[in-house]
């Protein structure tokens, strides 16, 4: 069964700092990828999302993340964490062929002002 | 608002009562998810449908649990004779087709007493 793992279950950064949250997959097969983040008291928003061409993705925000498949990451990159960042950021895979989401337990994020 | 809907956002339920939740998705999506998330995990998936059919079920998808979309629109998820272990808060995303992004709802957390 496919599954997937995220690093980091805390990260606690200041203002300015620079970001990444690691993620991997089990999956060997093409994969559609995606990173949600759900802000304190919020429903779960698509951050950004890979499907097919150029591994290295944008979002909103100023969030990217690279798809490496040799190494089946996808991890999520931010140069530059606003307090307005802190929430809990969650990898999540679809099998190709499927359409279900599998997610990562989730990363927490602390900025401090 | 247009986006994903689901209600009552909280349930409170004495162990052995029958609980009905309700989730009305992005109104052009054919797509419609039902996800449980219990503390410190990702949402998992339990049944997807594609308009009035019920495609897929998880294992996690106990036989006291039932889930309708009987006109292609909202859905209903049922869990009879609730057990404590079935307290979480309960996801619904919507999108387009198999491929498009998930849209999720706000959730509705079940407490089981």
């Amino acid at each position: 069964a496919q599954s997937v793992s995220q690093h980091n279950h805390h990260v606690i950064l200041s203002e300015a700092a620079s970001l990444e949250l690691g993620c991997n997959y089990s999956y060997g097969g093409t994969v559609n990828l995606f990173w949600y983040v759900q802000y304190p008291g919020q429903h779960l928003q698509l951050l950004l999302k890979y499907f097919s061409g150029d591994p290295l993705v944008k979002g909103i925000k100023g969030f990217e993340a690279e798809f490496i498949k040799s190494k089946f990451s996808f991890n999520l990159r931010k140069p530059s964490v606003q307090w307005s960042d802190t929430a809990e950021y969650f990898c999540a895979v679809i099998e190709s062929g499927y359409s279900t989401l599998t997610f990562g337990k989730g990363t927490m994020l602390l900025v401090s002002p | 608002d247009t986006g994903v809907s689901q209600d009552p956002r909280h349930k409170i339920t004495k162990r052995g009562q029958n609980v009905t939740f309700r989730c009305d998705p992005i109104s052009e999506h054919n797509r419609l998810y039902w996800y449980r998330q219990t503390l410190g995990q990702g949402p998992e998936f339990l049944t997807y449908f594609q308009n009035e059919a019920q495609l897929e079920k998880s294992r996690l998808l106990s036989d006291r649990f039932s889930a309708e979309r009987p006109k292609g629109s909202f859905s209903t998820l049922e869990i009879q004779r609730t057990e404590q272990g079935d307290s979480a808060m309960y996801l619904c995303a919507s999108g387009a087709n198999g491929l498009a992004p998930q849209y999720f709802g706000p959730g509705t957390r079940l407490t089981v007493l």
